[in-house]
């Protein structure tokens, strides 16, 4: 059974930093396409960062710059490293498994990170 | 980037309705569309690839179908776990996933 379990999220000032686990069983991270995706209080879904199996990264305008998307192969875990955070980045963030033109399959249950002073 | 629009944006039905949403593209994407079902305080779940490739594990009351620009997803015959939102999703311009903004299923 694949599970992916997010952990991190919390409170944080506007300016802080906040770095974001997905713990993964029953797939092998660094041999997917891994997304994290992000969804604010009662509104749709926003595509963050993407990490290939071959280590590219992606990420939307919104973040890049200031989000980082990192992998460790040893502990089978996805990260989204979030500096500078605004107002906006408050979220529910899910990682997710991507099988590219296929869609996303697999998706953790999310970890909110609200961003307030 | 490629912009997904959805209608209606919410839509009220019984149990045993046809239901029908649409999802446009702004351009062309082949057939290179997801949808995801979610209720509140889930995660996304994926219902349809490929535009009309049914996941699996998903109820065959659900189809898709479209290319291009323009897709729809019907429920054939909507159960009560079906009152949910729906989200589709372009697969064509990866890995920029772009989504829809929703179309929440609500009893009538």
């Amino acid at each position: 059974e694949v599970q992916l379990v997010e952990s991190g999220g919390g409170l944080v000032q506007p300016g802080g930093s906040l770095r974001l686990s997905c713990a993964a069983s029953g797939i092998t991270v660094s041999s997917n396409y891994m997304n994290w995706v992000r969804q604010a209080p009662g509104k749709g879904l926003e595509w963050v960062s993407v990490i290939y199996s071959g280590g590219t990264t992606y990420y939307a305008d919104s973040v890049k710059g200031r989000f980082t998307i990192s992998r460790d192969n040893s502990k089978n875990t996805l990260y989204l490293q979030m500096n500078s955070l605004r107002a906006e980045d408050t979220a529910v963030y899910f990682c997710a498994r991507d099988l590219s033109n296929r869609g996303v399959d697999y998706w953790g249950q999310g970890t909110l990170v609200t961003v307030s002073s | 980037d490629i912009q997904m629009t959805q209608s209606p944006s919410s839509v009220s039905a019984s149990v045993g309705d046809r239901v029908t949403i649409t999802c446009r593209a702004s351009q062309g994407i082949s057939n290179w569309l997801a949808w995801y079902q979610q209720t509140p305080g889930k995660a996304p779940k994926l219902l349809i690839y490929a535009a009309s490739s049914l996941q699996s594990g998903i109820p065959s009351r659900f189809s898709g179908s479209g290319s291009g620009t323009d897709f729809t997803l019907t429920i054939s015959s909507l159960q009560p776990e079906d009152f949910a939102t729906y989200f589709c999703q372009q697969t064509n311009s990866f890995p920029r996933l772009t989504f829809g903004g929703g179309t929440t299923v609500e009893i009538k």
